[in-house]
């Protein structure tokens, strides 16, 4: 079955230092989503890309989706304590009926002050 | 509802019982899931509801978990004979699957199997 991976599983950085997170799928996306998780709380959409090489930003975070939908990457720049939690990519596999959305495993980011 | 509500949100529950818990989605949306998430791990993929179609339920650990979905709507995740391996906030979402805003979590139900 679709199998989607991402690493590191985490990593600690200190506070103003970058951060990037990948996420690989075994199979080819119709779409990648990214989600953010604080500790103590739930998954929280972040951004959805669709198409093949897109980069999208949001203030310090830029998110990538590869040239063959098969993988993506959020990156950080100068991180916050706010950017702690763990960070899930999600996708759907491409060309079936079924939406069903496959998670990551995550990456906990820790920030340190 | 304006976003997805789970109850109950804290279950204590003896080791043998069973145990429900609800998933209300929002309202409109055709996919429904369940996931797991032990203290500390990633999301466990249990169950996937989407539309009439029949649930994928590969995700499910053991044939003491179940799960409906009645009328589209409200999802309800049995697990019968519980067992201490089993506690874990269990987390419902429900999405739209074409409209760009991902899927929708809810708050989850911590469940504590004693």
């Amino acid at each position: 079955g679709q199998q989607v991976m991402q690493i590191p599983q985490y990593q600690h950085v200190q506070e103003g230092e970058d951060f990037t997170t990948y996420c690989n799928s075994s199979t080819t996306l119709s779409n990648i989503q990214w989600y953010k998780q604080r500790p103590g709380g739930h998954p929280v959409f972040l951004i959805q890309l669709v198409k093949s090489g897109e980069v999208k930003k949001q203030k310090r975070l830029t998110f990538q989706f590869g040239e063959a939908k098969k993988n993506s990457s959020l990156h950080i720049t100068a991180t916050q304590t706010t950017d702690v939690g763990t960070y899930f990519c999600a996708g759907p596999k491409s060309g079936g009926s079924n939406y069903k959305l496959t998670f990551g495993k995550g990456t906990l980011l820790t920030v340190n002050p | 509802g304006a976003g997805v509500s789970q109850s109950p949100s804290n279950k204590v529950t003896e080791k043998g019982k069973d145990v429900e818990l609800r998933c209300d989605p929002i309202s409109g949306h055709t996919a429904l899931y369940w996931y797991r998430q032990s203290l500390g791990q990633g999301l466990e993929f249990l169950i996937y509801f989407q539309g009439n179609s029949a649930p994928d339920k590969s995700g499910l650990p053991s044939d003491r978990f179940s799960a409906e979905r009645t009328g589209g709507s409200v999802s309800t995740l049995t697990i019968q004979r519980t067992q201490q391996e089993d506690s874990a906030v269990y987390l419902c979402a429900s999405s739209l699957s074409s409209d760009g805003r991902g899927a929708f979590f809810g708050q989850g139900t911590r469940l504590t199997v004693v």
